[in-house]
């Protein structure tokens, strides 16, 4: 069975501080996708990235970074900076071998940024 | 492009009614994947429609069933419905033959309050 634990249920930083996402998986794919999303209040999921199992290369796109570790079942998010609009809840999202789309989503994670 | 879009955007039944719900995906994805949204449940996949077939299906009642059209729209129904079937229903689409390497978009959901 896959699984995706996101334990911090509620997050609330000031603007500017720097925040990060945890993530947890649990899978016995060999070859799996992990995913975040972002939901704002108007509730569309957007995609931010994605990682295979094999590319363990971590990655900053601008004020965001990814932390993907296998020998932790990991796979955590940091925005640098934040700001007043990266409020929204955060989705981690597994997805495991075998040819279909489906996606395990983790709780979800609700971030403020207070002004 | 246009990104995927749902119709009816809010939707109101009574119990024992049935609901049909329409999605149209991104031009050119053959993959389109539905998933319920509730405060207790989170998001869970239903089932996912590739070419007009069913490929996965979630751990849903006989009532939740949909069906994908040759032009990769897609429609899902509840029958009977119950209290409990009140949720935020996404629909999301994707090129779906990748190998599971696809993003899948989401579109704004159908938000169904049954009474």
């Amino acid at each position: 069975a896959q699984k995706v634990t996101q334990a911090q249920t509620e997050i609330s930083v000031v603007e500017k501080e720097d925040v990060t996402l945890d993530c947890v998986y649990e899978t016995r794919d060999t070859t799996y996708y992990l995913f975040w999303y972002k939901q704002p209040p108007s509730g569309e999921l957007v995609f931010l990235i994605r990682r295979n199992s094999f590319d363990e290369q971590n990655e900053i796109s601008g004020r965001y970074s990814w932390n993907f570790q296998k020998s932790t079942s990991s796979f955590n998010f940091t925005i640098t900076a934040s700001q007043v609009v990266d409020s929204a809840v955060y989705f981690c999202a597994l997805r495991g071998q075998g040819g279909s789309e489906k996606l395990v989503f983790g709780k979800g994670t609700k971030l403020t940024v207070n002004p | 492009k246009a990104g995927v879009t749902q119709t009816p955007r809010y939707l109101i039944k009574t119990r024992g009614q049935q609901v049909t719900l329409s999605c149209s995906p991104i031009s050119g994805h053959r993959s389109v994947s539905w998933y319920q949204q509730t405060p207790g449940q989170g998001l869970q996949f239903l089932f996912e429609y590739f070419s007009e077939t069913q490929r996965n299906k979630g751990n849903f009642p006989g009532r939740f069933s949909g069906r994908q059209f040759s032009n990769s729209r897609s429609e899902m129904n509840v029958s009977t419905l119950e209290l409990g079937d009140s949720a935020l229903y996404l629909c999301a689409s994707s090129l779906g033959d990748r190998g599971g390497y696809n993003e899948q978009f989401f579109g704004p959901g159908t938000r169904l309050t049954v009474l």
